[in-house]
C-alpha cells in the first residue's frame, strides 16, 4: 500500500523551530516530487513546499510565506522526507501534511494523515 | 498567487439529490485543476484530476467540468458517505492554492 506516515509536529514558542518528518512506504520515494501543505482554520489548504525527485537533483521550491524559514531535507536510506521550520510565527499553526505528487500533473495523492504544529506562547 | 473562489460555501441536500459546486480561478489555468474530498480529522482525498478525470476507485457518480478559469464538480446522486467538505485546487503555477471549501451537509 502507497502510504505516508508524518510525525513532529507539537506546541512550540514563537521563534522556535520544529523538524516534521514524512516516512513513505509502498513507493520509492526518490522517484517522486513531494510536496508539503498545510491547512490552517483561517486560511484554508495552502502548498508551501516542493522537494522534486532525485532525477531533478532533489532541488526545492517554497512559497513566498515560508521561504527562508522552511526548508525540506531527504534521506533515500529511510525512504523519508523532512521538514525543517525555523523562526516560526503564530501564522504557521496548521495541520501539516505530505503528499505525493502525481507525475501526470501538480496533484496530490495519497496524503499523510497530518501533523498538528502549534505554535503559540 | 492564483486565487480560488468557491461556490456555495455549503449547500444541504438530501440522499439521491444532485450536487454541483463551483470553483473560479483568478486567472486561467488551463485543465490544471483537482478536486478533493475531506471528512471531518481525516486528510483530504483525491477525486478528480485534469479537471475531469476520474481518480482510480472513485464512484462514477462524481464528475468534473470545465477549462481555464470556470470548473464544476458535480455529484450525480448522493450517497450517505458523500457528506463532507470538497475543495478545487488549481495545479498550473506554484505556489499550488485552493478554493475555501464547499460543505456538503445533510439536509
Amino acid at each position: 500500500e502507497v502510504q505516508l506516515v508524518e510525525s513532529g509536529g507539537g506546541l512550540v514558542q514563537p521563534g522556535g523551530s520544529l523538524r516534521l518528518s514524512c516516512a513513505a512506504s509502498g513507493f520509492i520515494s526518490s522517484d517522486y516530487y513531494i510536496d508539503w501543505v498545510r491547512q490552517a482554520p483561517g486560511t484554508g489548504l495552502e502548498g508551501i513546499a516542493r522537494s522534486r525527485n532525485k532525477i531533478n537533483s532533489y532541488t526545492t521550491e517554497y512559497a513566498a510565506s515560508v521561504k527562508g524559514r522552511f526548508t525540506i531535507l531527504r534521506d533515500e536510506s529511510k525512504n523519508s522526507l523532512y521538514l525543517q521550520m525555523n523562526s516560526l510565527r503564530t501564522e504557521d499553526t496548521a495541520v501539516y501534511y505530505c503528499v505525493r505528487v502525481s507525475m501526470a500533473g501538480n496533484w496530490f495523492d495519497p496524503w499523510g494523515q497530518g501533523t498538528q504544529v502549534t505554535v503559540s506562547s | 498567487d492564483i486565487q480560488m473562489t468557491q461556490s456555495p460555501s455549503s449547500v444541504s441536500a438530501s440522499v439521491g439529490d444532485r450536487v454541483t459546486i463551483s470553483c473560479r480561478a483568478s486567472q486561467g489555468v488551463s485543465s490544471w485543476l483537482a478536486w478533493y474530498q475531506q471528512k471531518p480529522g481525516k486528510a483530504p482525498k483525491l477525486l478528480i484530476y485534469a479537471a475531469s478525470n476520474l481518480q482510480s476507485g472513485v464512484p462514477s457518480r462524481f464528475a468534473g467540468s470545465g477549462s481555464g478559469t470556470d470548473f464544476t464538480l458535480t455529484i450525480s446522486s448522493l450517497q450517505p458517505e458523500d457528506f463532507a467538505t470538497y475543495f478545487c485546487q488549481q495545479a498550473n503555477s506554484f505556489p499550488w492554492t485552493f478554493g475555501q471549501g464547499t460543505k456538503v451537509d445533510i439536509k
